[in-house]
């Protein structure tokens, strides 16, 4: 456990559903990431939250949408998506955010591997 | 453009010692990590290098060449559990983070 923890671990979804990754974390960091990791690629930053606000995205499509309730929580809701979306869902936080230091830490959660038909 | 180059997969021997190098071209520089990730599993943090030189944690160093744009980890005495991916990433000037593809590293009997 890294303190980080992501729901669902696994998710299957057809094109047209609308499902929701969840993220939580317990380190009391003050921003949280989520990044997509895909097969032999790097890990690609999607959006940034610090202190509840959002701060980066980096030109993801509008078919994903985050939301961040407050600074212990992270969703990431989906719909209408395609399959080249499947991949695995990083969330991660740290005590700063981006721009913070150098030697700003993440800390991971497992993922949820995302199935798109 | 920004980038980082490391291998895509290597193989060692258990008990043996491996080096697995990274480089990078980017826009400035703020320091230089590692991570680690076993397969099903998040990554977690093994080392971050912003002055030249070598820094040593257990069985794990890494080393930084800032005037080459280089980097290395190195990995003694491998044990099986070493059988993971390794990422390298590179804080750039405006304090992003610019990531490896990852080293996927076999340990072997």
């Amino acid at each position: 456990e890294t303190g980080v923890t992501q729901t669902p671990r696994h998710l299957v979804m057809g094109m047209t559903n609308k499902k929701s990754l969840k993220c939580e974390q317990h380190l009391g960091h003050n921003a949280m990431y989520w990044y997509k990791q895909s097969a032999k690629k790097p890990l690609e930053l999607m959006f940034v939250y610090s202190l509840e606000e959002r701060v980066e995205n980096n030109s993801v499509p509008s078919r994903f949408s985050p939301e961040c309730p407050n600074s212990s929580h992270l969703f990431l809701h989906l719909h209408t998506l395609q399959p080249e979306d499947s991949a695995l869902y990083l969330c991660a936080s740290s005590h700063g955010g981006q721009g913070y230091s150098g030697a700003n830490v993440l800390t991971f959660g497992a993922g949820s591997r995302l199935t798109v038909l | 453009g920004q980038n980082i180059d490391q291998p895509t997969e290597m193989t060692a021997t258990e008990g043996a010692i491996v080096q697995i190098n990274c480089t990078y071209q980017t826009s400035g520089f703020n320091g230089l990590f590692w991570y680690q990730q076993h397969a099903g599993e998040a990554p977690t943090f093994l080392s971050y290098n912003v002055l030249d030189g070598l820094e040593e944690k257990g069985r794990f160093s890494s080393f930084l060449s800032r005037s080459k744009g280089y980097s290395y980890l190195l990995l003694k005495e491998l044990q099986m559990k070493d059988s993971a991916s390794y990422l390298c990433a590179v804080m750039d000037s405006n304090y992003q983070l610019i990531w490896g593809a990852g080293t996927k590293l076999i340990i072997k009997p």
